[in-house]
């Protein structure tokens, strides 16, 4: 296992358009969050999953934003209707354990750029 | 409201000192702080977990504090390496299994 894998590493989308990002977290984890980095700034919250629960989601996170973790395995982050402000790096993490405090494994981020 | 504040500007040392980065918030009660590197382009890596009721931990070079009165932690590497050179984020989780980030401090060791 080589850890977390984000796909696409980069993505470049026209205003309007539906974006999609996959991430397959390190085998067994059981949780898996998603994060919006931009320049200069912190990984920013977005949601996160135990097994295929969806525990909470950011209220910054408008309605055009949606993620699935079927199965428990992979997740999918999907952006409809993409707009200039939402160019940023996206990062997954995942975590073994459900004890609080256990450190998150990261992956290295889907760039999007919104033109 | 609630804020986690890092030094905003970069920090420059010169190799072989100690750099200490400092993490204060506002408005939490985190159970447990972690300290994560960056480099540029690539996801944060896990450094340091130190808990409510801890003061202090090591790990080879890296120490952090935390003081939850003052609501405030201190990242510390000694023998600062150019190899060190990086974004250092602090991330405090609630209990609630959620990480909040800090803003970020990039350090730069000067060789």
């Amino acid at each position: 296992d080589t850890g977390v894998s984000q796909n696409p590493r980069h993505k470049i989308t026209k205003r309007g358009q539906n974006v999609t990002f996959r991430c397959d977290p390190i085998s067994e984890h059981n949780r898996l969050y998603w994060y919006r980095q931009t320049l200069g700034q912190g990984p920013e919250f977005l949601t996160y999953f135990q097994n295929e629960a969806q525990l909470e989601k950011s209220r910054l996170l408008s309605d055009r934003f949606s993620a699935e973790r079927p199965k428990g395995s992979f997740s999918t982050l999907e952006i409809q209707r993409t707009e200039q402000g939402d160019s940023a790096m996206y990062l997954c993490a995942s975590s073994p354990s459900s004890d609080p405090g256990t450190e998150a494994f990261f992956g290295q981020g889907t760039r999007l750029t919104v033109v | 409201s609630q804020k986690i504040e890092q030094n905003s500007e970069a920090l420059n040392i010169q190799e072989g000192k100690t750099a200490t980065l400092t993490c204060n918030y506002t408005n939490y009660s985190p159970a447990y702080l972690q300290w994560y590197r960056q480099d540029p382009g690539r996801g944060p890596v896990f450094l340091l977990l130190i808990r409510e009721n801890e003061k202090e931990k090591r790990k080879e070079r890296l120490k952090v504090t935390f003081d939850t009165t003052l609501k405030q932690s201190l990242f510390h590497i000694t023998a600062s390496q150019p190899a060190d050179s990086a974004t250092y984020l602090c991330a405090l989780e609630l209990g609630t299994y959620k990480y909040i980030f800090g803003t970020g401090t990039r350090l730069k060791v000067l060789a």
